[in-house]
């Protein structure tokens, strides 16, 4: 059973073009993130929604729109993708009133 | 500088040695730290969870927090082979919806 789980795993794409990638938890979390890792592995956060409603939103370009349809989702539209979006972006989640977060296994963007 | 300092290594140890990992932190309103294992090309998984000072232990880990000095550590005791892996600090002020910093993570070797 995957607890949370992101597609696609890889994702391969040109300057310019429009992606999303997409996040599910099946844990009955209220609370799901995105986070950009570059190619140091260093983790930053991007946005946080509580039961559909942003409440993190760091300073991240408008080109990323982040969109949670229900809170076992949390999708994350990119547009104009540039060279300096390649990285893994991994989506968590985490319970009301508890502060660990998992994270699913991540996806490998490649901007060529 | 950043909020959280973390040696990126590479860490290389004999297999069985005693392993010490350590963060330091600027942000004195960080009350919850955590330790998160990550594997080559997946997502960090949670090793250990500390709320404000003190010790907790886990099999043969060993999370340490002094909050006075704003350090805090991993010990990993009779390391094997399947702990190498990037192990990275992660703290946050709040509870769930508050957002994780992480440190840059450190590589772990553990030769056989």
């Amino acid at each position: 059973d995957t607890a949370v789980s992101q597609t696609p795993k890889y994702l391969v794409t040109q300057m310019g073009n429009d992606k999303s990638i997409k996040c599910e938890q099946n844990l009955g979390h209220d609370t799901m993130y995105w986070y950009k890792q570059d190619s140091k592995k260093f983790l930053k956060i991007m946005f946080s929604y509580n039961n559909k409603e942003l409440i993190i939103n760091e300073t991240v370009p408008n080109r990323f729109s982040p969109k949670s349809p229900d809170k076992a989702h949390l999708n994350l539209h990119i547009n104009s993708l540039e060279l300096g979006d390649s990285a893994v972006y991994f989506c968590a989640s985490s319970p009301q009133g508890y502060t660990e977060a998992f994270f699913g296994q991540g996806t490998r963007l490649t901007v060529v | 500088q950043k909020e959280v300092e973390q040696d990126p290594g590479p860490l290389s140890v004999p297999e069985g040695a005693i392993v010490s990992l350590n963060c330091t932190y600027s942000n004195s309103a960080f009350q919850y730290f955590m330790w998160y294992r990550q594997y080559s090309r997946k997502g960090p998984e949670l090793l250990m969870y500390t709320y404000s000072s003190g010790n907790k232990e886990d099999g043969r880990f060993t999370a340490q927090v002094d909050k006075s000095s704003k350090y805090i550590s991993l010990f990993i005791r009779d390391s094997q082979p399947s702990d190498s892996a990037t192990y990275l600090c992660a703290m946050r002020k709040g509870s769930s919806g508050d957002k994780l910093t992480f440190g840059t993570g450190t590589r772990l070797a553990v030769r056989p």
